[in-house]
């Protein structure tokens, strides 16, 4: 079965540009959530979805924002890109919403802002 | 606000050794704590967890232990192999108010062979 997959891998952006990061979850997961992860630092919650509407937000500008489709796959946009957006973002399924629901990762979208 | 800290970033140990990674919490709310694991070039991928009414959870050479009255958990493994060798992620989903799911700043372990 097929794991959680993000699109692209890596992506070079200059600043003030906007970006589009895509997440495909484990088939009947139907919780999707954005991680950021800079160098040296544990992943920052951004966003969870689930059923298509957001059920969390983290400590991130407007800027930053999500959405989920019908089938449960899910896209990260931010926009006004700054030199501090770089960093690894990772998009995570889960079965719900609960406390012990674990979180399946995807690899990743390496984004460097020049 | 960071509620869950893990304090100690690098560890050392000698493979067959046991190895301790200690987390930190300041939010008694959490019902659950995990571990997760991080290769390189690799999403992080769930470990164990705990719920916060145990004060002991093992799988196998993994056991993870809770000290609610210090807000403090470990993740015990023992025998270390060198396949053990990552970034450890202490996280924990809080369920009160806005969602969200907090993750330690991590420890890499690098087991020696």
């Amino acid at each position: 079965d097929a794991g959680v997959t993000q699109s692209p891998t890596h992506l070079i952006k200059t600043r003030g540009q906007h970006v589009t990061l895509r997440c495909s979850p484990i088939s009947g997961h139907k919780s999707v959530s954005w991680y950021q992860q800079v160098l040296g630092q544990g992943p920052q919650f951004i966003f969870q979805y689930y059923e298509k509407e957001e059920r969390g937000r983290g400590n991130f500008p407007d800027r930053f924002s999500a959405r989920q489709f019908p089938n449960y796959s899910s896209e990260l946009n931010v926009n006004a890109l700054l030199l501090g957006d770089s960093a690894l973002y990772l998009c995570a399924s889960s079965l719900g919403v609960t406390g012990a629901a674990i979180q399946y990762f995807g690899a990743g979208t390496r984004l460097s802002v020049l | 606000d960071q509620q869950v800290k893990q304090n100690s970033p690098s560890l050392s140990v000698q493979e067959g050794r046991i190895s301790i990674l200690n987390c930190d919490y300041t939010n008694s709310m959490f019902d659950y704590f995990l571990w997760y694991k991080k290769y390189p070039a690799e999403g992080p991928t769930f470990l164990i967890s705990i719920s916060s009414i145990k004060d002991k959870n093992e799988d196998g050479r993994f056991t993870v232990f809770l000290n609610k009255s210090a807000k403090h958990l470990s993740l015990h493994i023992v025998p270390s192999q060198p396949g053990d060798s990552a970034v450890y992620f202490c996280a924990a989903p809080r369920t009160s108010g806005t969602y969200k799911y907090i993750f330690g700043t991590g420890t890499r372990l690098k087991v020696l062979a």
